[in-house]
């Protein structure tokens, strides 16, 4: 059981380059989220999905774009590198369970430059 | 501003004596709060959480103390371990079901042999 994995491990962009950073959960949640990680600071939410089909956006979503066409895969797409991109990003996935709150679970990672 | 507060960016204990970890958050809606432990290179782990309906929860070498009244809470690990060592964050979920978490800055905790 893999549980959620993300690649690429780390990746050099350039300005104004863009890249997708995959993110795969093989425990059949339903929810999963985008965060990142800026140095000294804690995850902020960048986007989130309830489902396949369903995305909305969380605390710092500009310069990002997401999609969700599997329950299984909820990929990040930057379309513009900037250098305020420079971060640590996670992505998330939990159970949807009613009155009970469910944990979240973690992927290893993608740290991402922008020089 | 900051939701949720670690005001400790960092902790440094000897092995077997108590670790106290401190949490601040200021909005008081806010009713389930979780711990999170994260080494270099690895995403978060899930270690403890607390409703609010409580004021106490533990878990072995782990407690997580909540003070409703402070807005304040606290984790206890007893006795710490050099495998403790890691960076500790403070959450909270928003209401609703999305059921997102809101992360402190967090404390790196270092347990020296």
């Amino acid at each position: 059981n893999a549980g959620v994995t993300q690649t690429p491990k780390f990746r050099i962009l350039k300005i104004g380059q863009s890249m997708t950073l995959q993110c795969t959960q093989d425990m059949n949640h339903n929810y999963m989220y985008w965060y990142r990680q800026d140095p000294g600071m804690g995850l902020k939410l960048i986007y989130y999905s309830v489902g396949a089909g369903i995305t909305d956006k969380g605390e710092v979503p500009n310069g990002y774009n997401v999609s969700r066409s599997t329950t299984e895969d909820f990929p990040l797409r930057l379309e513009l590198a900037a250098p305020s991109q420079t971060s640590v990003y996670f992505c998330a996935s939990r159970e949807q369970t009613s009155g009970r709150r469910e944990t979240q679970y973690f992927g290893p990672g993608t740290r991402l430059l922008v020089l | 501003d900051q939701q949720v507060k670690q005001n400790s960016p960092s902790l440094s204990v000897q092995e077997g004596r108590i670790s106290i970890l401190n949490c601040d958050y200021t909005n008081s809606m806010f009713d389930y709060f979780l711990w999170y432990k994260k080494y270099p290179a690895e995403g978060p782990t899930f270690l403890i959480s607390i409703s609010s309906i409580k004021d106490k929860n533990e878990d072995g070498r782990f407690t997580v103390f909540l003070n409703k009244s402070a807005k304040h809470l606290s984790l206890h690990i007893v006795p710490s371990q050099p495998g403790d060592s890691a960076v500790y964050f403070c959450a909270t979920l928003t209401q609703g079901g999305s059921e997102k978490l809101v992360f402190g800055k967090g404390t790196k905790l270092t347990v020296n042999p």
